[in-house]
């Protein structure tokens, strides 16, 4: 069975401050592994995936396997990064059922 | 096309009555998902389609709850004899098999029961 740990449902931080959202897993496979966003009263809505290896609106995310995490970060807070953010985990293989964490809010202080 | 729908957005219910929910995918998304999220939960897998065939079904559906995707386009969630438990923000979401696996999320139903 597979599951995601995101262990802090509250995040503050000062607006130009670096933000780091902590998300590990725990899957016996090969995972792929996502980051989902939601601001307020908007659906959610996909941020990055790890094979693209992508920075989507200045955040990064790497996969490490060896401490199986898939830390989300960004070098500094902005206003409009408050919102509701998601970590999440599709096995591979045919179809991708998704398993999320619990979330971290995010909350940029001006 | 403007994306996954759902209907009704809000639908408030007494114990013991039974509701069902519509999805409208994204046309060309042949993958339908429901999920359920409860008050500081993140979202949790109830069932999944690929076209008109029903893949998968989490524990979290039990009897009372069935979904249906009569001609692989939309699709709806009955819950029967509803709970209390069963107050609950209900998303969908559709992929493209074959795409990049990304799944696109409707706004949900919350379901209120009294």
């Amino acid at each position: 069975a597979q599951r995601v740990t995101q262990p802090e449902k509250l995040l503050s931080v000062f607006k130009g401050a670096p933000v780091e959202l902590k998300c590990n897993y725990s899957y016996s496979g090969s995972p792929e592994l996502f980051w989902y966003v939601q601001y307020s009263r908007q659906r959610l809505q996909l941020l990055l995936r790890h094979i693209s290896r992508e920075s989507i609106k200045g955040f990064t995310a790497d996969l490490n396997k060896g401490e199986t995490s898939f830390h989300l970060k960004k070098p500094f807070a902005q206003e409009e990064d408050s919102a509701m953010y998601y970590c999440a985990l599709s096995t591979s293989g045919g179809y991708q059922k998704v398993t999320f964490g619990i979330g971290t809010k995010l909350q940029v202080i001006p | 096309d403007t994306g996954v729908s759902q209907d009704p957005r809000h639908k408030i219910t007494k114990r013991g009555q039974n509701v069902t929910f519509r999805c409208d995918p994204i046309s060309e998304h042949n993958r339908l998902y429901w999920y359920r999220q409860t008050l500081g939960q993140g979202p949790e897998f109830l069932t999944y389609f690929q076209n008109e065939a029903q893949l998968e079904k989490s524990r979290l559906l039990s009897d009372r709850f069935s979904a249906e995707r009569p001609k692989g386009s939309f699709s709806t969630l009955e819950i029967q004899r509803t709970e209390q438990g069963d107050s609950a923000m209900y998303l969908c979401a559709s992929s493209f098999l074959g795409g990049t696996y990304e799944q696109y999320f409707g706004p949900g139903t919350r379901l209120t029961v009294t």
